[in-house]
């Protein structure tokens, strides 16, 4: 069965560092990769997705995500991380013949000032 | 712009309750869906349904049912409530093809089972 896992529940970051979160998943066929942020009393907003193509893809608010199919891999980073960037993240995957996604547990982000 | 639309954003039942959640998408999408998320769980499917009137079960269906009488609206349905169904609850949709789209989401239900 598939599964995500994101390392590290929670990660540290001072305003203007890199943000680094880490997604990595299993799957024997090439998946469609995303990536969710929840900001505090909302549902979640995508941030970037990977189908076919492209192996570096670029988001929203200056965020991106490199596919890397031999490190089954979908790490998603920011250059220089900002106070409004603390939320939740979350990576999702699913199959090419599946209208379903299957998440990560999350990683917290926290920016400190 | 995309909107789903989740009922309520707080919600306090009883145990034993039967409680019924709402959401509506105004995207015309084929596909709906049921999460619930808990700390350290990331969100579980729970229920997900591809037409009107058609459903399948999630990874973790049990104490719920799901109705879905018209195209835009999905209900989750908790039959009898019980405490260690308080969680968020996440109402998600995403069209049917070209398959895999990113899913949108509603803003979420906090339930709480007292």
């Amino acid at each position: 069965a598939q599964s995500v896992t994101q390392l590290g529940s929670h990660v540290s970051v001072s305003e203007g560092a890199l943000v680094l979160l880490r997604c990595n998943y299993s799957s024997s066929v090439p998946p469609y990769l995303f990536w969710y942020v929840q900001y505090p009393n909302q549902g979640l907003q995508l941030l970037l997705k990977y189908t076919t193509g492209a192996t570096l893809v670029k988001g929203i608010n200056g965020f991106e995500a490199e596919f890397k199919k031999s490190e089954t891999s979908f790490h998603l980073t920011k250059p220089s991380a900002h106070m409004s960037d603390a939320a939740e993240y979350f990576c999702a995957v699913s199959e090419d013949s599946s209208y379903k996604l299957i998440f990560g547990s999350g990683t917290r982000l926290l920016v400190r000032p | 712009d995309v909107k789903v639309t989740q009922s309520s954003r707080y919600l306090v039942k009883r145990t034993g309750e039967k409680v019924f959640l709402e959401c509506v998408q105004d995207m015309d999408h084929e596909n709906m869906f049921w999460y619930r998320q808990d700390p350290g769980l990331g969100l579980r499917l729970i229920y997900f349904s591809y037409d009107v009137k058609m459903k399948e079960k999630g990874d973790i269906p049990e104490g719920y049912s799901v109705s879905r009488e018209k195209k835009e609206r999905f209900s989750l349905i908790l039959e009898s409530a019980s405490t260690n169904q308080t969680s968020m609850y996440l109402c998600a949709s995403s069209p049917r093809s070209p398959n895999n789209q990113p899913q949108h989401f509603g803003d979420g239900t906090r339930l709480s089972i007292l």
